[in-house]
């Protein structure tokens, strides 16, 4: 069946880097796109990016400056890496398969 | 970007009665293929979202019938008829017809 499952640090020091790893499982990345999604405590949903199953990414505009996201196909992981990280990036982070399969999210928490 | 309005922000139903959820976007949702790329995602406390309905008015799989959505190009509706306990939660509508996606702000359902 299908699952994805996020994974990375739950506390990040703020000027730093986030690395996030989306890891999939009963579908391949090179039949459907992958998003992140982010959620700030107490918040709404944020469309952060996604990578295409060909392989494009599309970006939040808000966002684009300071986000990457890539993938290895061979070990069906999509990667998100967001830089110069403040307190205000503290949020879950949700990867999702097109929003009709959802990660159970990781919490990033940007704090010294 | 597409900004996409929900009201109300907050609803308060009994069990049993039905509830609705407008939902508006900045400009047309119908994409060059004909179709509309309209979701619309439910999140429980707790829980990571779940998508409810693709494509205006198409229910996912295991959705109950008694959600339903319509509308076309900017305007566009949730219903649910006869809410039951389940159903308690923060209802997102989302379009992602046009790069960069985005969500509205969220309407909690509440118990009255």
């Amino acid at each position: 069946q299908v699952q994805l499952k996020e994974s990375g640090p739950g506390l990040v020091q703020p000027s730093q880097t986030l690395s996030l790893t989306c890891t999939v499982s009963g579908f391949s990345l090179t039949s459907y796109h992958v998003h992140w999604v982010r959620q700030p405590p107490g918040k709404g949903l944020e469309w952060m990016g996604r990578i295409q199953n060909g392989g494009s990414t599309d970006y939040n505009s808000a966002l684009k400056s300071r986000l990457s996201i890539s993938r290895d196909t061979s070990k069906s992981q999509v990667f998100l890496k967001m830089n110069s990280l403040q307190t205000e990036d503290t949020a879950m982070y949700f990867c999702t398969s097109d929003f009709d399969y959802w990660g159970q999210g990781v919490m990033v928490s940007v704090s010294s | 970007d597409i900004v996409m309005t929900q009201t109300p922000l907050s609803l308060s139903v009994a069990i049993g009665q039905s509830a609705s959820i407008s939902c508006k976007s900045s400009q047309s949702l119908k994409y060059s293929d004909g179709k509309t790329y309209l979701n619309w995602v439910f999140q429980s406390p707790g829980q990571s979202p779940k998508r409810l309905i693709y494509q205006v008015s198409k229910l996912d799989s295991g959705v109950p019938d008694r959600f339903s959505g319509t509308g076309s190009e900017t305007d566009f509706t949730l219903k649910i008829s006869r809410v039951e306990a389940e159903d308690l939660g923060v209802y997102y509508c989302c379009q992602g017809s046009y790069s960069p996606y985005t969500f509205g702000a969220g309407t909690k359902l509440e118990l009255k």
